[in-house]
């Protein structure tokens, strides 16, 4: 069973557009809730994560958004550029549980295409 | 942001062989490693954490003994396909926790098995 579940799966946006992934969580135990970035054949690299004392977190061109009552984080991708074409991940973690200490529960993913 | 390799980058090898990667973190100290495997278009599926100087802990369904992990030092943890099948063909990546929950990537082994 996924405990973090991510929309849309793939997504098309021109350049200079908003790109916006959600995603949605149960286990209100999480309190870390990182994005990650992947290009094909490359490990994913730490993009941007927010905590859920803070509503929403801006780094440059990216931003998360967190609703703690809806169970709901997403990112926003301003300005997209056709460099932003990847696949992106949202994850979330426990860090006050010691059998699962920095253990990731990662979303599904999404294929973020930016035209030119 | 924090520096996590792998070696080799990727490797073919045939059916019956063993294969060792490792994973190292450059420029932290890391008591926890994760290994992961992704197949195409999928997300990142857990196989195992990894303690420095202790027993690796397995996720449900992964083969204790085929996948042979040891964290040898702070900086160094490696996994060991043993006696690979063309079904363990796959994408293999490590990560390292720098501070609490701050888990950096290394850039993948894709192994192909023949």
């Amino acid at each position: 069973q996924q405990q973090v579940k991510q929309s849309p799966q793939s997504l098309i946006v021109q350049k200079g557009g908003i790109s916006i992934i959600n995603c949605a969580y149960e286990n209100t135990a999480f309190d870390y809730f990182p994005w990650y970035q992947q290009f094909p054949g490359k490990g994913p690299a730490l993009l941007i994560a927010i905590r859920p004392d803070v509503s929403e977190k801006k780094e440059g061109r990216f931003t998360i958004s967190f609703n703690k009552s809806a169970k709901q984080f997403s990112l926003h991708i301003m300005d997209s550029q056709p460099g932003d074409s990847a696949t992106y991940f949202c994850a979330a973690s426990n860090s006050r549980r010691t059998d699962s200490w920095g253990k990731l529960q990662f979303g599904a993913g999404t294929q973020v295409v930016v035209t030119p | 942001g924090a520096v996590v390799s792998q070696h080799p980058s990727w490797v073919i090898c045939k059916s019956g062989t063993s294969v060792k990667i490792e994973c190292r973190s450059l420029d932290f100290q890391a008591t926890t490693m994760f290994w992961y495997r992704q197949f195409p278009k999928q997300s990142l599926m857990l196989m195992a954490t990894s303690n420095e100087g202790s027993k690796a802990t397995y996720e449900q369904g992964v083969e204790k003994d085929k996948f042979l992990i040891n964290h040898a030092s702070l900086t160094l943890s490696t996994l060991t396909v043993t006696s690979a099948h063309p079904e363990d063909s796959s994408f293999y990546i490590c990560s390292a926790i720098r501070l609490v929950n701050e888990q950096f990537f290394g850039p993948g082994t894709r192994l192909t098995v023949l």
